[in-house]
């Protein structure tokens, strides 16, 4: 099993749309969870980290479940410039301080 | 600048040269991690630095990779007799300080496209 495991879609939406992405992750000493997003061609930037809690920025929110080893990342009212790769990130496991990177789900926002 | 600087944004290079590719982090980040990225696949974690502690190599893929970090700032990532698969992009990344969490956020530069022909 891998690491950290995200479907790679693509996921097609039109614009408005509400998209959801999970993540699965194998180390449940994992202590640090971040979606970053990636352009075509370009570097990976910091989306959001997820807190335990949940966390909303926007119109993004992540969550985090423990329990089932999983993070997600919901994205209400798409927008054209929405359309990249997400990376789900999880780090901080017994004393290793490596994160972690999925492979990444890719989502294309449609008019 | 304020962002992670990597150097050369592109090299090509003959198969059998070595290579020497260079990250300058962001100032006052301790810790500083190299990836490499082939088209169309996830991150590969290559090596990482904290502060003035022994790296971790073990993501390195053969002893043909080597890398240092000077000063605890810059470092060059070193590829000796390059080969046709170690054509991707090599991305550095650099954060506070490693622990978990919001202090490894990472930055990352905007990467080295390396082909080896």
């Amino acid at each position: 099993r891998k690491e950290v495991e995200q479907d790679p879609g693509p996921f097609n939406v039109p614009e408005g749309a509400t998209v959801a992405f999970n993540c699965t992750y194998s180390n449940s000493a994992s202590q640090s969870f971040f979606w970053y997003r990636q352009d075509c061609r370009k570097e990976p930037k910091l989306l959001m980290s997820v807190y335990s809690s949940g966390n909303e920025d926007g119109r993004f929110t992540a969550q985090l479940n423990r329990a089932s080893q999983y993070i997600s990342l919901l994205i209400r009212d798409s927008k054209l410039s929405d359309s990249a790769t997400y990376l789900c990130v999880v780090g901080g496991a017994g004393g290793s301080y490596i994160p972690t990177f999925g492979r990444g789900t890719s989502l294309i926002v449609h008019p | 600048g304020a962002g992670v600087s990597q150097s050369p944004s592109n090299k090509v290079t003959e198969k059998g040269k070595d290579v020497e590719l260079r990250c300058d982090p962001i100032s006052g980040h301790t810790a500083l991690y190299w990836y490499r990225q082939s088209l169309g696949q996830g991150l590969e974690f290559l090596i990482y630095f904290q502060g003035n502690s022994a790296p971790d190599k073990s993501g390195l893929p053969s002893d043909r990779f080597s890398a240092e970090r000077t000063g605890g700032s810059v470092s060059t990532l070193t590829i000796q007799r390059t080969q046709q698969e170690d054509s991707a992009v090599y991305l550095c990344a650099s954060s506070l300080r490693a622990g978990g969490g919001n202090n490894e956020k990472l930055f990352f530069g905007s990467g080295t496209q390396l082909s080896v022909l």
